[in-house]
């Protein structure tokens, strides 16, 4: 089945350390998103990528640092530098920026 | 003042209740709009998707997109407990304005038995 895998579901981070959190999909979608989402709110875009080898800042990208040299995967960093990392992370993917959108399940970050 | 402004709820309604959310959005370019429902610590998942004014209906399901007003409506018929969701919409900007996905805060519902 094609779909979007995160990993690992469940993360805990020391202050100061920095952590990276995997998304990989099988769907043959072009673009990848990274969003975070805190409690109530929507989902805030972090970086994204529509092709590989390239990637851009989204929204809040302050703190994080993505990768895309590969199709199927877009690994976010979350660095020391993010004051406030504590939130849900979720991936997703589209065939092209601004299309419908899969998402993964998510990533719960919890700094300790 | 935000792009998409949603309702954040939370809406609690009756078994069978219609459900209306609600979202309307400041910038007359978005071309695309989409509704997500989100369970409790799982990824959103795409419930429906349309790009012009007027009516797209699936099943239990109908959306409602009015451009000339910037507002966008899901309505939920004999709503069900399986229904209690976090409701996201989220709109498209067109490529010369990067094209990204703009979400709404969501809408907490939950449908009482």
């Amino acid at each position: 089945d094609g779909g979007i895998t995160q990993s690992p579901k469940y993360l805990f981070r020391k202050e100061g350390q920095n952590v990276t959190l995997s998304c990989e999909q099988n769907l043959n979608h072009d673009a990848m998103y990274w969003y975070r989402q805190d409690p109530g709110q929507g989902l805030r875009l972090i970086y994204y990528s529509q092709i590989v080898n390239d990637f851009q800042k989204g929204d809040i990208a302050e703190g994080y640092s993505v990768s895309r040299e590969k199709k199927e995967s877009f690994p976010l960093t979350v660095t020391s530098a993010q004051k406030n990392p504590t939130a849900f992370y979720l991936c997703a993917s589209s065939m092209l920026v601004g299309g419908e959108s899969t998402f993964g399940s998510g990533t719960r970050l919890t700094v300790v | 003042q935000k792009e998409v402004e949603q309702d954040p709820g939370p809406l609690s309604v009756p078994e069978g209740a219609i459900v209306s959310l609600n979202c309307t959005y400041s910038n007359s370019a978005f071309q695309y709009f989409m509704w997500y429902r989100q369970y409790s610590r799982k990824g959103p998942e795409l419930l429906m998707y349309t790009y012009s004014s007027g009516n797209k209906e699936d099943g239990r399901f109908t959306a409602q997109v009015d451009k000339s007003s910037k507002y966008i409506s899901l309505f939920i018929r004999d709503s069900q407990p399986s229904d209690s969701a976090t409701y996201l919409c989220a709109m498209s900007a067109p490529r010369n304005q990067g094209g990204k996905l703009i979400f709404g805060q969501g809408t907490e519902l939950s449908v009482k038995p």
